[in-house]
């Protein structure tokens, strides 16, 4: 299995400019994250998707920030106008949803990260 | 607020000397508690999931244990390979999200 796949790797733009970031979570995980990471915030959790369905996108910073899932396989995160704020590392991660076999009590294993997209605002 | 808080915030071992990475959390319910070890320029790797209190696992020279508001990540004899930023995160019931700590970036010299 080739993992969670993002690109670009690398992405320098100037400001006010669209950024679409990609990602191919693994195959068969159900649910898709996005995270963004920075040396003052940490690893901070943007959104969320289970079976292609946005869930939680209570961390999307602002209306400039769009994330889709249009198939299993397949997410973009937007980023329009961007500004010099915006830079960080993105990542996105994927995981299988996991029954407990006591009592069926759903519970979510690893996340599989992707090796993140570094984005440069300038 | 669920909350999680990783000390020290950076940790200089020399290869052999064994220590502890500390994790406090505050967290309404816990569902989960993971360790993940980071890379410079590389995605977060998984290492444990700890569940319940008193559960421990292991895993080379490293081993996660967990109490009710705490874990450690205990390193035995670490090598210069070690080295890197070790993540802490609890998911909370009710929700699928993770919520990370700042994370403690070892550093083991031969």
């Amino acid at each position: 299995d080739a993992g969670v796949i993002q690109s670009p790797r690398h992405e320098v733009t100037e400001m006010g400019q669209e950024v679409t970031l990609r990602c191919k979570p693994i195959s068969g995980h159900n649910s898709l994250f996005w995270y963004r990471q920075t040396m003052m915030r940490g690893l901070e959790l943007l959104i969320y998707f289970n079976n292609n369905v946005p869930i939680d996108d209570s961390g999307m910073p602002e209306d400039r920030f769009s994330a889709k899932m249009p198939n299993a396989s397949f997410s973009t995160l937007k980023i329009q106008p961007s500004e010099p704020r915006d830079s960080a590392v993105y990542f996105c991660a994927s995981t299988p949803v996991l029954v407990s076999v006591l009592g069926g009590d759903a519970r979510y294993n690893e996340q599989f990260f992707g090796p993140g997209t570094r984005l440069t605002v300038l | 607020e669920d909350q999680v808080t990783q000390s020290p915030e950076a940790l200089r071992l020399q290869e052999g000397e064994s220590s502890s990475l500390n994790c406090s959390y505050t967290v309404s319910g816990l569902r989960g508690l993971f360790w993940y070890r980071q890379d410079p320029g590389k995605g977060p790797e998984f290492l444990f999931t700890l569940y319940s209190a008193g559960e421990e696992k292991e895993k080379e020279r490293l081993k996660a244990t967990l109490t009710k508001k705490e874990s450690f990540l205990h390193i035995t004899a670490p090598k210069p390979e070690d080295s890197a930023t070790y993540l802490c995160a609890v998911q909370a019931r009710g929700y699928n999200k993770l919520i990370f700590g700042a994370g403690t970036r070892l550093a083991v010299h031969p």
